[in-house]
């Protein structure tokens, strides 16, 4: 057990719909990073959150957007949802230091979305 | 745009070595690897990283070539529960020079434990 939960742990949107995935980060940590895992496909980095600011963002169009909140939780917010966003969502807490060090990033178990 | 190449699937009997190889020619001079697995559509699971130096912790240990271009993933005594897949990964920055950084997954070893 990391400590980083995820919910829900799977939902079923149509598409055209909007969805929401949350993210609590473990103890101590500060930032937040989220990937999707196609079926068959390592994870695919999403986008980063430091500060409550996205901190880095991957090949993703705008319509994948993010949140973090003071207490350094995080939300995945996708519009307009397509089939080929069927996937595992995940996110990952780290710690990141003054001077550049950080710690490793820990996993929760991920989000299962459906989108028919 | 993945770093690293993996054999997709290997076995390995039950308390044995089971040794996981890893190329990743392109890797940069400040460009960390690690080594996660997934259990299942399970969360990845944190093993190992390390830059240039063997590396070894309760789990497992990392032995990386001295050009930096592959490395080796060791599980002393593999048991049925290593079952899992096992993602050779770079860890390269966000941005060019910065200090955020981001994980980039291949497809990852599928290690077959068996009795």
């Amino acid at each position: 057990e990391t400590g980083v939960t995820q919910s829900p742990t799977h939902l079923i949107k149509t598409r055209g719909q909007q969805v929401t995935l949350r993210c609590s980060s473990q103890s101590g940590h500060n930032t937040v990073s989220w990937y999707q895992q196609a079926l068959g496909q390592g994870p695919q980095f999403i986008f980063q959150y430091y500060r409550e600011e996205e901190n880095g963002r991957g090949n993703f169009p705008p319509r994948f957007s993010g949140l973090q909140f003071p207490n350094y939780s995080s939300e995945l917010n996708v519009n307009a949802l397509e089939l080929d966003d069927s996937a595992l969502y995940l996110c990952a807490s780290s710690l990141m230091l003054w001077g550049n060090r950080r710690s490793e990033q820990y996993f929760g178990p991920g989000t299962r979305l459906t989108v028919t | 745009d993945a770093k690293t190449t993996q054999p997709p699937s290997m076995d390995c009997a039950e308390g044995r070595a089971a040794n996981l190889p890893c190329n990743h020619s392109t890797i940069s001079g400040n460009e960390y690897v690690y080594w996660y697995r997934q259990i299942h559509s399970q969360g990845p699971q944190y093993i190992i990283h390390g830059l240039k130096n063997n590396e070894t912790n309760e789990m497992a240990s990392l032995i990386i070539t001295e050009d930096r271009k592959s490395s080796t993933l060791i599980l002393p005594h593999a048991t049925l529960r290593d079952t899992a897949v096992y993602y050779c990964i770079v860890r390269v920055p966000i941005f060019h020079g910065g200090a955020t950084n981001k994980l980039i997954f291949g497809t990852g070893t599928l290690l077959a434990v068996q009795p």
